[in-house]
């Protein structure tokens, strides 16, 4: 089946930019999609591309999309520590279903 | 308006006893979904439904599990004769419609399952 992965953890300093890797195996994604959970929080999406977009920019957010490798990655720059949390990859099952198959989280370490 | 809940935050139940989670979705939201978090792994989807109906649940791991949502709002997972191995955190999720459009599942805080 489907099968997501990412790197478990990052270690960055504040102000530094932050890229969070992610590869993905499902070659009829529609959507990929990057949410962010904090400590004793639900999941909270940040931003998602669609299949046939390379890059899509939210202010300190960039996702890159190289559909051909099939890897997404997450640039935050300006990294502040609010942003230390564990940031999921998930790819949208297939294009009538609507399940989420998540990676297994990178946690984000940002140190002052 | 309020978020998706979820009760409780937290149980502890004893080997062999059945459980009930309950999922409180995002009102007018249509679709809404079950996953199960083990610690250190992402979600891993166990069943979604549109309005009452469940579409989809080949993520169920065995027939202890199931799931209802009998009037297409509040949705009940129930596990019975709980194992150990089912000890994770259940997260549920809603969204406003289901389809190809991208689909946001607004996720609850999860309920915590410790089977002892």
């Amino acid at each position: 089946g489907e099968d997501v992965e990412q790197s478990l953890f990052l270690s960055v300093r504040e102000g530094d930019s932050s890229v969070i890797n992610c590869t993905y195996t499902d070659s009829s994604s529609t959507y990929l999609y990057w949410y962010k959970q904090e400590p004793g929080a639900g999941l909270q999406l940040l931003t998602y591309i669609f299949s046939n977009m390379d890059m899509k920019q939210d202010q300190r957010l960039t996702v890159l999309l190289n559909k051909k490798d099939k890897h997404l990655s997450l640039r935050i720059a300006d990294t502040q520590t609010g942003d230390s949390a564990i940031y999921f990859c998930a790819d949208r099952a297939n294009q009538a279903g609507t399940a989420l198959i998540f990676g297994k989280g990178t946690t984000l370490s940002v140190s002052s | 308006g309020a978020g998706v809940s979820q009760s409780p935050r937290y149980k502890v139940t004893k080997r062999g006893q059945d459980v009930a989670l309950r999922c409180d979705p995002i009102s007018g939201h249509v679709s809404l979904y079950w996953y199960r978090q083990a610690l250190g792994q992402g979600p891993e989807f166990l069943t979604y439904f549109n309005y009452e109906a469940q579409q989809d649940k080949s993520g169920l791991p065995n027939d202890r599990f199931s799931a209802e949502r009998p009037e297409g709002s509040i949705s009940t997972l129930t596990i019975q004769r709980t194992e150990q191995r089912d000890s994770a955190m259940y997260r549920c999720a809603s969204s406003l419609e289901y389809g190809t459009n991208y689909n946001e599942q607004f996720f609850g805080p999860g309920t915590r399952l410790t089977v002892l």
